[in-house]
């Protein structure tokens, strides 16, 4: 069945680093990938997707580029701040599979 | 438009009580789902709807739960004799998608269950 390995955390940064996420997948066939973003107290929000591979997604400075060849949809940020600490979810959505499959999530404390 | 609801946002149940967790989609969404967020399991998928039936029903956990659709719209998700294991967060989610692919899913603010 489809699965989804993020790197555990909690990750801290500080304000402006660099920040990546990984995220791998095992799944049949071609599926459609997604970050999520749950910000404190807040509802699931999509951050960014792809839906073939070699695509890139981007949002708010987010980017994650859909390999297949590593199946892999690591996030990137190249400055982050304050106001990106949160819980981030990578998913999976493929096939007949009428359902997106997450990873655990990894939650980011972004310090001034 | 008004994005999808969840009705309670906060629901506190003694062991072995009935609860019903209501779910309004985005007008004109065909497809809806429910998941449940839990620390010790993450995010997992209970059930698929596209318009009123359930093609996916693989997620739910046990015959203690139960959802219907009606009118293509609202969501209903019953948990009988409910259990402290129920405790979790419930979302519902959306899509435009009549087939199910790739289109995005919106998701609710959920509805925070604790059974004592």
């Amino acid at each position: 069945g489809n699965s989804v390995t993020q790197m555990e955390g909690p990750v801290t940064l500080s304000e402006e680093a660099f920040l990546t996420i990984n995220c791998t997948y095992t799944a049949t066939g071609y599926p459609s990938l997604f970050w999520y973003v749950q910000y404190p107290g807040e509802g699931l929000q999509l951050l960014l997707k792809a839906t073939k591979a070699d695509d890139k997604g981007s949002n708010k400075g987010f980017e994650a580029t859909y390999r297949k060849e590593t199946t892999s949809f690591h996030l990137e940020k190249g400055s982050v701040q304050v106001s990106d600490s949160a819980v981030y979810f990578c998913a999976l959505y493929g096939g007949s599979n009428y359902k997106l499959t997450f990873g655990k999530g990894t939650l980011l404390t972004v310090n001034p | 438009g008004a994005g999808v609801s969840q009705s309670p946002s906060n629901k506190v149940t003694e062991k072995g009580k009935d609860v019903e967790l209501r779910c309004d989609p985005i007008s004109g969404h065909t497809a809806l789902y429910w998941y449940r967020q839990s620390l010790g399991q993450g995010l997992e998928f209970l059930i698929y709807f596209q318009g009123n039936s359930a093609p996916d029903k693989s997620g739910l956990p046990s015959d203690r739960f139960s959802a219907e659709r009606t009118g293509g719209s609202v969501s209903t998700l019953t948990i009988q004799r409910t259990q402290q294991e129920d405790s979790a967060v419930y979302l519902c989610a959306s899509s435009s998608s009549p087939s199910g692919s790739t289109d995005t899913q919106y998701f609710g603010p959920g509805t925070r269950l604790t059974v004592l």
